[in-house]
């Protein structure tokens, strides 16, 4: 099956910093999104990115699929950005196939 | 292995109608959601609950109701059906301290056609 993988695993950032996770697959896909996993356990949408580039706010994400990849760009981090980032995607039998995750810790 | 069953793959239903969707895990699993996945939007988190009788508003609440009077099971409610709430109706699970390879359990879908 097609493996999804982030990097990095954790990360700690200081309040402000910019940081940019990564999510590279291994096969072609064409629905992928990116969540932020609150503490409730909740799949916070963030960005439904099949290709090109969105931005909302201070998160933006790209993706180019015909290398296998998507970038969630988080920049002057707060706070309440900390939690787990996953990217994740869906097979023609909705099926859903997620990342590792990333675990976001930004300290005021 | 986890099991999330969801009562129908496909529905029809005529607008004004209440709508019933049933979801049940076998895991004994905390924390159940509810989503709707349309093109070019992605999954959207309609309701979760946390516990038995215990629900919170997703992003998309609006419309929708929700059930959870057994720990394994979760209910979607439209009260009165609209043809914007034809969509691929999503159930998950997850328990509480989940490692982190298995954020949730999806259900199979229910595809839902308001006429």
């Amino acid at each position: 099956g097609i493996q999804v993988e982030q990097s990095p695993p954790d990360l700690i950032l200081q309040e402000g910093a910019n940081s940019t996770l990564r999510c590279n697959f291994s096969d072609s896909v064409n629905n992928l999104q990116w969540f932020h996993q609150n503490p409730w356990g909740q799949l916070i949408n963030l960005f439904y990115i099949p290709s090109g580039t969105k931005q909302n706010g201070r998160l933006s994400a790209t993706t180019v699929a015909t290398e296998r990849y998507s970038l969630l760009y988080i920049s002057s981090s707060q706070t309440t950005d900390s939690g787990v980032y996953f990217c994740a995607f869906r097979n023609n039998f909705n099926k859903f196939y997620f990342g590792s995750g990333t675990k976001l810790n930004v300290k005021p | 292995d986890v099991k999330v069953t969801q009562s129908s793959r496909y529905l029809v239903k005529r607008t004004g109608e209440k709508v019933f969707l049933e979801c049940v895990q076998d895991m004994d699993h905390e924390n159940m959601f509810w989503y709707r996945q349309d093109p070019g939007l992605g999954l959207r988190l309609i309701y979760f609950s946390y516990d038995v009788k215990m629900k919170e508003k997703g992003d998309i609440p609006e419309g929708y109701s929700v059930s959870r009077e057994k720990k394994e099971r979760f209910s979607l409610i439209l009260e009165s059906a609209s043809t914007n709430q034809t969509s691929m109706y999503l159930c998950a699970s997850k328990r509480r301290l989940a490692s982190r390879n298995q954020p949730q359990h999806f259900g199979d879908g229910t595809r839902l056609s308001i006429l």
